[in-house]
């Protein structure tokens, strides 16, 4: 199972871009990466997930450099509404009945 | 509009009682899970269930026991509740696929006295 390591906390200001890098350098070649989003009183949400170089959606954009050593979520112009727990998981393609595990994740503050 | 509900968003029960946290998914998923949540802890896997009647322990199993007799319905028991039981309790749902995103219920938050 790979382990991710990513920072505990971070603070951003209004209207700038936050990205927050994930560590997972024993990635195997079945793993793709997956984040969630936690807001105060409420269970995680799924945001996205890839497999490598670049995803995009409507929340935000995930990259992948080619080793997969690492992958950096990122979230242009947060707003105060941004403000919440993200989890980096790394999960095995095949592992269908698998739980996910949740590490503490980084609680990202922003601030107006 | 997918949903996993649990039955209470606050609970508040006396030490020795017996604790029952209910979870009903609506998307047909073949795997449900129990979390709790404790500040600065992240997120702790107690039980989880693969199949109906299936049932594994995750990494905090003591002193909690599941039921799932039906597939859309996940139960957490506490057997004789404790103070150090008091936390939120997160049930979520997941499908059968590698690449099934994993859905989550709104949270109980449990206070044992």
């Amino acid at each position: 199972l790979a382990k991710t390591t990513q920072p505990i906390s971070m603070d951003s200001y209004e209207g700038q871009e936050v990205n927050i890098t994930c560590s997972h350098n024993n990635i195997a070649t079945n793993d793709y990466i997956t984040w969630y989003q936690q807001f105060p009183s409420q269970g995680p949400r799924f945001i996205i997930q890839g497999y490598k170089t670049k995803v995009t959606n409507e929340v935000a954009s995930l990259f992948i450099p080619a080793d997969r050593k690492s992958s950096t979520l990122s979230l242009p112009r947060v707003s105060l509404s941004d403000t919440a727990v993200y989890y980096c998981l790394v999960v095995d393609l095949n592992s269908g009945n698998t739980p996910l595990v949740f590490g503490k994740g980084t609680r990202l503050s922003v601030i107006a | 509009d997918v949903k996993v509900t649990q039955s209470s968003r606050y609970l508040v029960k006396r030490t020795g009682e017996k604790v029952f946290l209910e979870c009903v998914q609506d998307m047909d998923h073949e795997n449900m899970f129990w979390y709790r949540q404790d500040p600065g802890l992240g997120l702790r896997l107690i039980y989880f269930s693969y199949d109906v009647k299936m049932k594994e322990k995750g990494d905090i199993p003591e002193g909690y026991s599941v039921s799932r007799e039906k597939k859309e319905r996940f139960s957490l028991i506490l057997e004789s509740a404790s103070t150090n039981q008091t936390s939120m309790y997160l049930c979520a749902s997941r499908g059968a696929g590698g690449f099934d995103e994993q859905f989550f219920g709104p949270g109980t938050r449990l206070t044992v006295l």
